[in-house]
């Protein structure tokens, strides 16, 4: 089945700077990657997603980019703020699966210093 | 407004006294799952529904059981839990089509002594 791998586990920049998180998928035939945030004590949310007919994504200070044929995905977040510190969940949706479930990468914990 | 609910949100139990999670939602949604969060692990899904009577074991259906009687509701049954499943569950839905938007429950904090 699909696999997600996500690195990398901790990631601390100052306020301002730039951050990435990347992921690699093993399903050559997933279509959907989507990024959620978890911020401490709640739910994850969706933030931004890609679909596999999309090369660059974009919504305000956050990105994705997908390259289909390295198999990986990444999210950027520029002009860091101190709110943005959560943990980041990066998930594919394969074809194993007939898309019906995401399989989630074990998370980005996110630390923003002012 | 759309909601996810679970109930409880917090329960702590003994090993081997049966519990059921409830979660339900309003958006009329086919599609309804249950994951289970711990450290280092990420979210792992134990079961899935695509609809009313259609139920699939995600990647850690071992020790849990799920129904899915009406659209809105689908519970997570520990008929005998043990300790390690100890971990934060979050029920999840969305809409039929695999790329649309998954929404997350909450959360329940299991604690299983």
């Amino acid at each position: 089945g699909e696999n997600v791998e996500q690195h990398p586990s901790t990631l601390s920049v100052q306020e301002g700077d730039s951050a990435v998180i990347k992921c690699t998928y093993s399903d050559s035939a997933s279509n959907y990657f989507p990024w959620y945030k978890q911020e401490l004590g709640k739910r994850p949310q969706l933030i931004i997603d890609i679909r596999s007919n999309v090369g660059e994504k974009k919504d305000q200070r956050i990105a994705v980019t997908l390259n289909k044929t390295a198999k990986h995905f990444s999210l950027h977040i520029t002009e860091t703020q101190p709110e943005d510190s959560a943990v980041y969940f990066c998930a594919a949706s394969g074809m194993n699966t007939g898309f019906q479930k995401l399989v989630f990468g074990t998370g980005t914990r996110l630390l923003v210093s002012p | 407004e759309a909601q996810v609910t679970q109930n409880p949100r917090y329960l702590i139990t003994v090993t081997g006294k049966k519990l059921t999670v409830t979660c339900s939602q309003n958006m009329n949604h086919e599609y309804m799952s249950w994951y289970r969060q711990d450290p280092g692990l990420g979210l792992r899904q134990i079961y899935y529904s695509m609809n009313v009577e259609v139920t699939d074991k995600g990647d850690v259906p071992e020790g849990y059981k799920v129904s899915r009687k009406e659209k809105r509701n689908f519970p997570l049954i520990l008929e005998s839990p043990s300790p390690n499943q100890t971990s934060l569950y979050f029920c999840a839905t969305r809409s039929g089509r695999s790329t649309d938007t998954q929404y997350f429950g909450p959360g329940t904090r299991l604690t299983v002594l």
